[in-house]
């Protein structure tokens, strides 16, 4: 399976612990997000890389949350001092270069985190 | 933010019935997404309009877009209960290039 492929699928943990998630995205896709979904609501974004370099954070990056993409391939997603409120599906989508920079979007399956 | 909206937020219909949903969005457009989420699952793409474009299909679904009155609808025919999911609608924000935003989606049930 070439699909964007996330690790963990589920993660539980304590309130003011740190967790990180990985994303590997389709081997030739360039372009890398970061979502958070919570239930019944669409997901929001958080944080795009093109290649390496991180262009792009959304106000509900707050600094307890990190994103690294450091070869331009795989992207790790780490929460520092995790709060009831974190908890979410965090959702990873990549895409080709092809498709420019308003194309379609392949999502992996997601992290769920829940916060005790 | 999330820039688009559907309309309904839950829809329930019997198998062979045919399911529409509606998007409205605030800015200017490149072009506007349709995605699935089945549930606990990740987004599938479904189709991509564009803004020069007024109507488009994909198998069972018919997409239309209106830039004057910034809005879309979403028309599943002959539904199934394999079309039960989430359906969104996403579009780019012109402020930033790279965010695509989704609404919140219109809940599907479809009954056999």
């Amino acid at each position: 399976d070439t699909g964007v492929s996330q690790n963990p699928r589920h993660k539980i943990t304590k309130r003011g612990q740190n967790v990180t998630f990985r994303c590997d995205p389709i081997s030739e896709h360039n372009r890398l997000y970061w979502y958070r979904q919570t239930l019944g609501q669409g997901p929001e974004f958080l944080t795009y890389f093109q290649n390496e370099a991180q262009l792009e954070k959304s106000r509900l990056l707050s600094d307890r949350f990190s994103a690294e993409r450091p070869k331009g391939s795989f992207s790790t997603l780490e929460i520092q001092r995790t709060e009831q409120g974190d908890s979410a599906m965090y959702l990873c989508a990549s895409s080709s270069p092809g498709g420019g920079v308003t194309g379609e979007l392949f999502f992996g399956e997601g992290s769920r985190l829940t916060v005790l | 933010s999330q820039q688009g909206e559907e309309d309904p937020q839950a829809l329930s219909i019997q198998e062979g019935e045919n399911a529409t949903m509606n998007c409205s969005y605030k800015t200017s457009i490149n072009n506007l997404q349709w995605y699935r989420q089945n549930s606990g699952r990740g987004l599938v793409h479904l189709i991509l309009i564009r803004s020069n474009e007024r109507e488009k299909h994909s198998g069972r679904l018919r997409v239309t877009l209106d830039t004057s009155k910034k809005s879309s609808s979403l028309l599943i025919t002959a539904s199934r209960a394999a079309d039960t999911a989430s359906y969104f609608c996403a579009t780019y924000d012109p402020n930033s290039g790279y965010a695509l935003n989704f609404g919140k989606g219109t809940s599907l049930l479809v009954t056999p």
